[in-house]
């Protein structure tokens, strides 16, 4: 069965650079939501929309920002990042009458 | 504030024995719980979950408990096995939140 799509998978940034991470959600889930994993740490929400609406919003710094598009994927843009910005990066995606939500194999990112 | 959190960091049982993996949860408005599979490196793995008007739900080897009078909510593995080694999080959600709040994770190892 086709799967949360994440992309890139690992990515390498400077202090005070930016990035943009990608999500593609499984296939007619209208739902998506980011989280943050640090090292050794349960995942923390950032923030979900539906149907391209927010519909979330959980500690996501103001730094960062998000969207969904028309066709569902979802970009997470991280700027002025920071040392601390480090962590797994997972996005979930959901039908949104189903409770579920079904994790990808997220984005390692590395701030130097 | 609202938490979800484990009582063991870390099980280690003997392949064919049972596991059980516990979590408690303080947010008395929460009504869906989850169990996911985590393993290094990779994506939180949907394993099976249970909405608050139930207090047991079965799956493939796996039994979720879930008792609201004292906002406790387990994870049983039958015969496990050594691809059951993993991290294990709990994850509440409720209170009409999109959000899942995890629990901080048990690291499961399985023995030959």
């Amino acid at each position: 069965a086709a799967g949360v799509i994440q992309s890139p998978r690992h990515l390498i940034k400077e202090k005070r650079e930016t990035a943009t991470l990608k999500c593609y959600p499984i296939p007619r889930h209208d739902t998506v939501y980011w989280y943050q994993q640090g090292p050794g740490q349960d995942p923390q929400f950032l923030i979900s929309f539906y149907e391209k609406m927010q519909s979330d919003k959980g500690s996501i710094p103001d730094r960062f920002s998000a969207q969904q598009f028309s066709d569902y994927h979802s970009e997470l843009n991280m700027s002025s990042l920071e040392l601390g910005d480090s962590a797994l990066y997972f996005c979930a995606s959901s039908f949104r009458y189903q409770e579920t939500q079904y994790f990808g194999p997220g984005t390692r990112l590395l701030v130097l | 504030g609202e938490s979800v959190g484990l009582h063991l960091p870390t099980l280690s049982v003997q392949e064919g024995d049972n596991s059980i993996i516990n979590c408690a949860y303080s947010n008395s408005a929460s009504d869906y719980f989850i169990w996911y599979k985590q393993e290094s490196g990779k994506g939180p793995q949907f394993i099976i979950d249970i909405r608050s008007n139930m207090d047991k739900r079965q799956g493939q080897r796996v039994t979720v408990l879930l008792n609201k009078t004292v906002k406790h909510l387990s994870l049983q593995i039958a015969a496990t096995q050594p691809g059951d080694s993993a991290v294990y999080f709990c994850a509440e959600k409720g209170g009409g939140s999109e959000k899942l709040v995890f629990g901080k994770g048990t690291k499961l190892t399985v023995n030959p």
